[in-house]
């Protein structure tokens, strides 16, 4: 069964320009979220999807942050302009349902560098 | 709100010895979920064990088990037989079990390292 997939893998901007990362979850995952994980720090949620709906973004910063997961399926999180404290890893995970008790499944992430 | 909170940072265990690794946690809720998961250097997370808050038996995975401590809020994670395998950062992570919406709230993680 093929895992959580995301790209790139890897990405240096400089500060005010704009970045985008894709996520591709597992098959018939109906849950997706994003999370941003500073060095030294635990992963934060930035938004929950339920099939194509928003279920949870309290904690994105909508000014810069957006994120869209059309048809349900795979979803993209863009950084519009991106600032210093962007950098982090951003990761994908999935998971079946919204059952509080299922596992989510992560991708490998994204490492962001701004300079 | 729910905080996580692993007052370990790193961790050091020798191959094929016992570690536990301490979590402790922040709610006024009674129903909820205990995780703990593993980040390899690879950074892909999965998860290692999960506890139901209204169980009271402890959870068991191979070699690995928790101590629930729900008086105490306390979800402590001991890995038997360590092996160098077992080297990772992990996370212990908590969710509600109400709510329409309801977020995976991780600790900031404890390095583990398995030497020889």
């Amino acid at each position: 069964e093929a895992g959580v997939a995301q790209s790139p893998r890897y990405k240096i901007i400089e500060k005010r320009q704009s970045v985008a990362f894709w996520c591709n979850p597992i098959s018939g995952h109906a849950t997706l979220y994003w999370y941003q994980q500073i060095l030294g720090q635990g992963p934060k949620l930035l938004i929950q999807f339920q099939n194509n709906g928003v279920v949870d973004d309290s904690q994105l910063p909508k000014d810069r942050f957006s994120a869209e997961r059309l048809k349900g399926v795979d979803s993209t999180l863009k950084i519009q302009p991106a600032k210093l404290e962007d950098s982090a890893v951003y990761l994908c995970a999935s998971s079946i349902g919204q059952g509080r008790g299922g596992e989510l499944f992560f991708g490998e992430g994204s490492r962001l560098t701004v300079l | 709100a729910q905080t996580v909170t692993q007052s370990q940072p790193e961790m050091s265990v020798q191959e094929a010895e016992t570690v536990t690794l301490s979590c402790t946690y922040d709610t006024s809720e009674s129903d909820y979920y205990l995780f703990w998961y593993k980040q390899p250097p690879s950074r892909q997370m999965i998860l290692v064990i999960r506890q139901e808050a209204y169980k009271q038996q402890n959870a068991t995975e191979n070699r690995f088990s928790v101590n629930f401590q729900k008086a105490a809020k306390s979800f402590s994670l001991k890995i038997s037989d360590s092996q160098l395998g077992d080297a990772a950062m992990y996370f212990c992570a908590y969710r509600s079990d109400t709510g329409t919406a309801s977020k995976l709230t991780f600790g900031t993680g404890t390095r583990l390292q398995v030497t020889l």
